[in-house]
């Protein structure tokens, strides 16, 4: 069965740090592009962050560029998301997904994860 | 406030069509393919439609999607009530290099 679970979500005080994990089953993650999208308490989805198949290239939402960094583990399926210097409006469900091709350069998160919560206290 | 503009609900009885609209520009609706997401409370979202109208093995014929210009709608037609969720359209957007999600919309099935 294709799934990806995340854990690391916690309360975590303002300008701390935290790493999020995503491990993946039923497929190998570097045959697809990763991505972690965010949702707040009552709002919509945000992306945050994609890595490439190989992960040689990385992107950011310019709300987190800088304070966030993006990797995978291969070895372990896993894909990751460190978070430094945390800010109240990064509480959020942090969602990993999986992007899949579906031609003439088009993607769309076909798999996600359960989510998990990351609270930050002031 | 999101790059993508959804009305933020929307609703109908069941057996009713529906249709949910997503305003972006040429950046983004106007240069890349469509996708809406269905999310239930306390749920992950799931993809429901891709490539602007193409529809993931397991959705019902009953949800379709159409795209013009710098627009997208998401139609459902013959509403049931568990059609009840949120629904969100997204795309790549050049000028951000990023993906964007239209705000959301509340269905409810009355």
């Amino acid at each position: 069965e294709v799934q990806l679970v995340e854990s690391g979500g916690e309360l975590v005080q303002a300008g701390g740090s935290l790493r999020l994990s995503c491990e993946a089953s039923g497929f190998i993650i570097t045959s697809f592009w990763m991505h972690w999208v965010r949702q707040a308490p009552g709002k919509g989805l945000v992306w945050v962050s994609r890595i490439n198949s190989d992960g040689s290239s990385t992107t950011y939402a310019d709300s987190v560029k800088g304070r966030f960094t993006i990797s995978r583990d291969n070895a372990k399926n896993t894909l990751y998301l460190q978070m430094n210097s945390l800010r109240a409006e990064d509480a959020a469900v942090y969602y990993c997904a999986r992007s899949r091709y579906y031609g003439w350069g088009n993607y769309g998160f076909d798999v996600w994860g359960q989510g998990t919560m990351i609270t930050v206290s002031s | 406030q999101s790059v993508l503009t959804q009305p933020p609900s929307a609703s109908g009885t069941p057996g009713q069509r529906v249709t949910i609209s997503c305003s972006g520009s040429s950046s983004n609706i106007g240069s890349d393919a469509v996708n809406w997401y269905q999310q239930f409370p306390g749920m992950a979202p799931k993809l429901l439609i891709y490539n602007d109208n193409q529809r993931p093995s397991g959705v019902p014929d009953r949800f379709s999607g159409s795209k013009s210009g710098t627009s997208a709608s998401l139609a459902i037609s013959g509403l049931q009530s568990e059609d009840e969720a949120d629904y969100y359209c997204a795309t790549w957007d050049d000028s951000l290099d990023g993906w964007v999600f239209g705000g959301g919309t509340k269905l409810t099935v009355l």
